[in-house]
């Protein structure tokens, strides 16, 4: 069976540190997928999606950015964090149009 | 590109009582629909989905009904539980991987259910 795995569960960072967030699936290969962020009470915006090794796709300008090094691996980058930058991000993976979210990262910067 | 329009929360019923949250959306084509659930402090899950017009999704008493007419995916259930309480989000889908099969995520209805 599929799994998706993501760290760390919580985060929190000063400002103008550097981030990395790391998600991999396990049982499937070539999968599409996803970064997203939950700011405080609110709805899930879509970061960025991947369809294949090295192939990233970039939903809004931000301060963040994605990689995919390996077919089931996606990580979430930044050089130095904004306190906007806070909040939930979830990492998905989508295979025939459903997406299985991995348990969430909250991040906080202060 | 697609949009969708959740009913705002949130939405405090007391337990046994009825529950709809309204969701319709604006697409170029025919997408496939879900209802994705976020218990608190997790990732969400898949709840139902349906894939063509008059489909009805059906999971854990919730029902959701495809209606290309009106362009709506209200979920439904008819007694609630204070284990319903969480965050809904309705998402339709047009399943074309190279645009990545993104999912267009409402903005998330708050349910709270006091015992």
């Amino acid at each position: 069976s599929q799994t998706i795995h993501q760290w760390p569960a919580t985060l929190v960072q000063p400002v103008g540190s550097p981030l990395s967030l790391e998600c991999t699936v396990e049982g499937t290969s070539n999968p599409n997928l996803y970064w997203y962020r939950q700011a405080a009470g609110r709805g899930l915006q879509l970061l960025f999606y991947s369809i294949g090794i090295d192939q990233i796709s970039s939903e809004v300008p931000q301060n963040l950015s994605a990689s995919r090094p390996q077919d089931r691996q996606f990580i979430l980058s930044s050089k130095k964090l904004l306190l906007s930058d806070s909040g939930f991000y979830l990492c998905a993976w989508s295979l025939k149009n459903i997406q299985y979210f991995g348990a969430g990262t909250r991040l906080s910067v202060l | 590109g697609d949009s969708v329009t959740q009913m705002e929360g949130p939405v405090t019923l007391s337990e046994e009582a009825c529950l709809t949250i309204n969701c319709t959306y604006t697409a170029t084509g025919y997408p496939s629909l879900f209802w994705y659930v976020q218990y608190p402090g997790e990732g969400l899950q898949l709840l139902l989905k349906a894939t063509k017009a008059d489909d009805k999704g059906s999971n854990k008493g919730f029902e959701a009904t495809y209606r290309k007419e009106t362009t709506s995916f209200h979920l439904e259930k008819g007694s609630v539980q204070v284990s319903d309480s969480a965050v809904y989000f309705c998402a339709p889908v047009e399943g074309i991987k190279a645009a990545g099969n993104k999912l267009t995520f409402g903005g998330g209805t708050r349910v709270l259910v006091k015992p």
